[in-house]
């Protein structure tokens, strides 16, 4: 079956403006994560979505970003006034619901930020 | 909240020999350990897990261990290929929030 996907695969905007990134996880994964990977670094967490319960930001680095998912499928992370540190891959990942078997996560190809 | 610790950062091995690579976590309630390897511009690939009713899992040249006493859990590789070269990322959740932490990573090089 299709696995998570990403879009756009690459952004370029200039410093100031407004990006929407989506995430697009596996039917059925009611989990939902969006992580942040400058280059050559870790994963780093920003937000964490499960079914219906409130979400957890406490990854998020300030007010500029925000996340949502509306109807507990596709995710949309918002980053305003975008700035040059922002520049990194953004990946979203999904998985099971806590109580099902499997609980591995599933990353979707990235998107790719550059920020000018 | 959680918090991973994973060493080394970089770790370089002659084909053929085994790589080991450690992580140690903060939260006793984890109990869901997985490891990701990240090849150069590839997104991250869940290649084994392991919970914690469970000491040690193997699949064919990999291996995990998990030591819950102690709260550290390795990913052992044996007879490590030029394909083997990556960076590994160890996490931990817990089964009830369902949130994971990852590590800092590993850049793994098998030199041929």
């Amino acid at each position: 079956g299709a696995g998570v996907s990403q879009s756009p695969s690459n952004k370029v905007t200039e410093k100031g403006k407004d990006v929407e990134l989506r995430c697009d996880p596996i039917s059925g994964h009611t989990a939902l994560y969006w992580y942040r990977q400058s280059l050559g670094q870790g994963l780093e967490f920003l937000i964490y979505f499960q079914g219906n319960s409130a979400p957890d930001k406490s990854g998020l680095p300030n007010d500029r970003f925000s996340a949502e998912r509306p109807e507990g499928s596709i995710s949309t992370l918002t980053i305003q006034r975008t700035q040059q540190e922002d520049s990194a891959v953004y990946l979203c990942a999904s998985s099971l619901d806590g109580s099902a078997g499997d609980l591995g996560q599933y990353f979707g190809p990235g998107t790719r930020l550059t920020v000018t | 909240g959680e918090n991973v610790e994973q060493h080394p950062s970089t770790l370089s091995v002659q084909e053929g020999d085994s790589a080991v690579i450690k992580c140690t976590y903060s939260d006793s309630a984890s109990n869901y350990f997985p490891w990701y390897k990240q090849e150069l511009g590839k997104r991250p690939q869940l290649i084994i897990d392991i919970r914690s009713n469970v000491g040690e899992k193997k699949d064919q040249r990999i291996a995990v261990t998990l030591n819950k006493t102690a709260k550290h859990f390795s990913l052992h590789i044996t007879e490590t290929q030029p394909e083997d070269s990556a960076v590994y990322f160890c996490a931990a959740s817990s089964r009830n929030n369902n949130d994971m932490r990852f590590g800092a990573g590993t850049r793994l090089t098998v030199k041929p």
